[in-house]
């Protein structure tokens, strides 16, 4: 059980928007501890997707964004794509556990 | 091009110990935190231990701590986990990753299995 709440999972067509969620309080993202987000995709590393709330490392296409307002953040893929379809996991630093945490996790799936 | 590359994993009888490497290339190693982050068998991601550039600040899980032991040799640009005391809940995928800021994880390495088991 993760002190950061995500959806299980989400679905979307190929080109459609989809948001995933991730819920904390206030010791973590409430705190004002930025939200980063990272992709999963199977068989492979887990790859930093949004950094510092709402920033993307180059090489990340603009359809992936991120946002943050009081104790929860979202990210957000436009235009989705059968590629997209992988673990999506948000992440901040809690300070009553003294320590970094990681969402649930959320499956997308591109039907 | 930044590198990780971990090493030890295997398979331990529970109660027993294991060291973990990782070998960083590409990047200034002394100036950046480092981490390791566990991924169990079907389950996400938990982070198990940070260590700052400098090696004086460690911080762990609660799930872990006074069990794992986090270190750096910065001569060697090498992390290590020393895991003791294993439990068949640590069994997991163990991934090592560079702490930009101690904030955010970036890259990762390709990770070592580690099977606690009898």
């Amino acid at each position: 059980q993760s002190v950061l709440t995500q959806p299980p999972s989400v679905s979307g067509a190929p080109g459609q928007r989809v948001t995933i969620s991730c819920t904390g309080s206030s010791s973590n993202i409430g705190a004002g501890y930025d939200v980063n987000w990272y992709q999963h995709l199977p068989g492979a590393v887990p790859k930093l997707l949004i950094y510092g709330n709402s920033n993307r490392p180059s090489g990340v296409p603009d359809r992936f964004s991120g946002s943050k307002s009081g104790t929860s953040a979202s990210l957000a893929i436009t235009g989705l794509q059968a590629e997209d379809e992988a673990d999506y996991y948000c992440q901040s630093y809690d300070s009553s556990l003294s320590g970094w945490v990681f969402g649930v996790g959320t499956k997308l799936t591109v039907l | 091009e930044v590198q990780l590359l971990e090493s030890g994993g295997g398979l331990v009888q529970p109660g027993g110990s294991l060291r973990l490497s990782c070998a960083a290339s590409g990047f200034t190693f002394s100036s950046y935190g480092m981490s390791w982050v566990r991924q169990a068998p079907g389950k996400g991601l938990e982070w198990v231990s940070a260590i700052s550039g400098s090696g004086t600040g460690t911080y762990y899980s609660d799930s872990v701590k006074g069990r794992f032991t986090i270190s750096r040799d910065n001569s060697k640009n090498a992390l290590y986990l020393q895991m003791n005391s294993l439990r068949a809940e640590d069994t997991a995928v163990y991934y090592c990753a560079q702490a930009w800021e101690l904030n955010w994880f970036d890259p990762w390495g390709q990770g070592t299995l580690v099977t606690v088991s009898s």
